[in-house]
């Protein structure tokens, strides 16, 4: 059963760099059938897509996030990981790292983590 | 960019039918899936490729997607459905992937 575990700060001051890491069990990251992808929702809020990767490279983004999101592969760890610079307080959401299934044009989130709360805060 | 619109809220009874729509513009010609969110839990896909369920998901649990809406259709309502319902596609236009604001299904 494929599995997914994000993890990193729970807190970060406005204007750094927020970092969190996707583990993946129980399937490889150098798959080609999945892109790995990060979701976020901030509180009380609905969900919002940031980015996807494959692990060949290729990248899909949020266009209203792309200037300040990078994500990367790291297959020797099976973990991907999520970047997000300048922050501020609107970027305060539980952050879900999920599969990326594209499949006939379309992309499908077939497996998510639990997600993990980061607050910019001061 | 392409824009989904979902009703806040939907209330039914317990065994009645409920229907959460997911408006968009010619959302008919796109491949339209939707999760389940339950309080502190993470999403699960509970339809896609408009109508299509997952293994596990059950038999009350459809969808439809024609012209400018998609329907997610609970059937037999149970108190256990009771959770934030959203749709989402894949904008092609702009590559990039687009979530409704999200449905919070009450059982009364």
């Amino acid at each position: 059963q494929l599995q997914l575990q994000e993890s990193g700060p729970g807190l970060v001051r406005p204007s750094e760099t927020l970092s969190l890491t996707c583990t993946v069990s129980g399937a490889s990251i150098s798959s080609s059938s999945y892109y790995w992808g990060w979701i976020r929702q901030p509180p009380g809020k609905g969900l919002e897509w940031i980015g996807s990767m494959h692990y060949n490279g290729r990248t899909y983004f949020n266009p209203s996030l792309k200037s300040r999101v990078t994500i990367s592969v790291d297959s020797s760890k099976n973990q991907f990981s999520l970047k997000v610079s300048s922050v501020t307080a609107a970027d305060t959401a539980v952050y879900h790292c999920a599969t990326d299934l594209k499949f006939s044009g379309s992309t499908i989130f077939d497996y998510w983590g639990q997600g993990t709360l980061v607050t910019v805060s001061s | 960019s392409y824009v989904l619109t979902q009703p806040p809220s939907v209330s039914v009874a317990p065994g009645k039918t409920a229907r959460i729509t997911c408006g968009g513009n010619n959302i008919g010609s796109q491949n339209v899936h939707w999760y389940q969110q339950k309080p502190g839990q993470a999403p699960i896909l509970v339809i896609n490729f408009d109508s299509d369920r997952p293994s596990g998901i059950p038999e009350r649990f459809s969808g439809s997607n024609s012209g400018n809406t998609a329907t997610l259709t609970i059937s037999r309502v149970e108190a256990g459905d009771e959770a934030d319902y959203y749709c989402q596609v894949w904008d092609s236009s702009s590559d990039h992937a687009v979530f409704g604001g999200g449905t919070q299904l009450t059982v009364l």
